[in-house]
């Protein structure tokens, strides 16, 4: 199976709240990231968290992290349609220096 | 504007071309990479540059050829490809290459197609 394992899709309403799931598999994890992707634009670092924090929340996104489980979320408060994106959740694994991403979930905001 | 800056943005190029992709990075940071975003993939890193230096290099066909000739700029030079080595090219940067908590900063990337 897959280190980072996000589902591929998920769409909601504009106002409500998103939350965006990922797993990964490495316990010995350090730092985790969830990274943005818009149409036509590479990879922008939305946040990160280390592994010795359980949530962190920087105004309307919240990032709740489970060890135990390997479970990380994101989860986007008022969602709104400039949200639409592909959403891309990341590890870097213990004794590794590269990251390794998940495939990203599409998040599809409708009116 | 991210600070990292890929040209061209879109390339179409034959199987018998040589092209060249550019990255340059205006962020004083050490390290740079090449990854490789296909439709349904997961993210291929294809090399990493540390200090100029090459310090990994993911079984990346020769067809593929990087150059770093200093920390801000970063190339990739290609030559003979396959259509399936169409894809969007993406390069990032850091401020260094281990112990670094901070993730990458991306570029835009180049939609190469190869017909």
């Amino acid at each position: 199976g897959e280190d980072v394992e996000q589902s591929l899709f998920l769409s909601v309403r504009e106002g409500d709240s998103s939350v965006i799931n990922c797993t990964y598999t490495d316990s010995s994890s350090t730092y985790l990231y969830w990274y943005k992707q818009e149409p036509g634009a590479g990879l922008q670092l939305l946040t990160y968290i280390f592994s010795n924090m359980d949530m962190k929340q920087d105004q309307r996104l919240t990032v709740l992290l489970n060890k135990k489980d390997k479970h990380l979320s994101l989860r986007i408060a008022d969602t709104q349609t400039g949200d639409s994106a592909i959403y891309f959740c990341a590890e870097n694994p213990g004794g590794s220096y590269i990251p390794t991403f998940g495939r990203g979930t599409s998040l599809i905001v409708h009116p | 504007e991210t600070g990292v800056t890929q040209t061209p943005r879109h390339l179409v190029m034959g199987m018998t071309n040589k092209k060249s992709l550019k990255c340059e990075q205006h962020l004083g940071h050490n390290a740079m990479y090449w990854y490789k975003q296909s439709a349904k993939k997961p993210l291929e890193l294809m090399f990493v540059y540390s200090l100029e230096e090459r310090v990994e290099n993911n079984s990346v066909p020769s067809r593929f050829s990087p150059e770093c000739p200093n920390s801000s700029h970063l190339f990739l030079h290609l030559h003979t490809l396959q259509p399936e080595d169409s894809a969007l090219y993406l390069c990032a940067s850091s401020p260094q290459h281990r112990e670094n908590p901070y993730g990458y900063t991306f570029g835009s990337g180049t939609r190469l197609t190869v017909v």
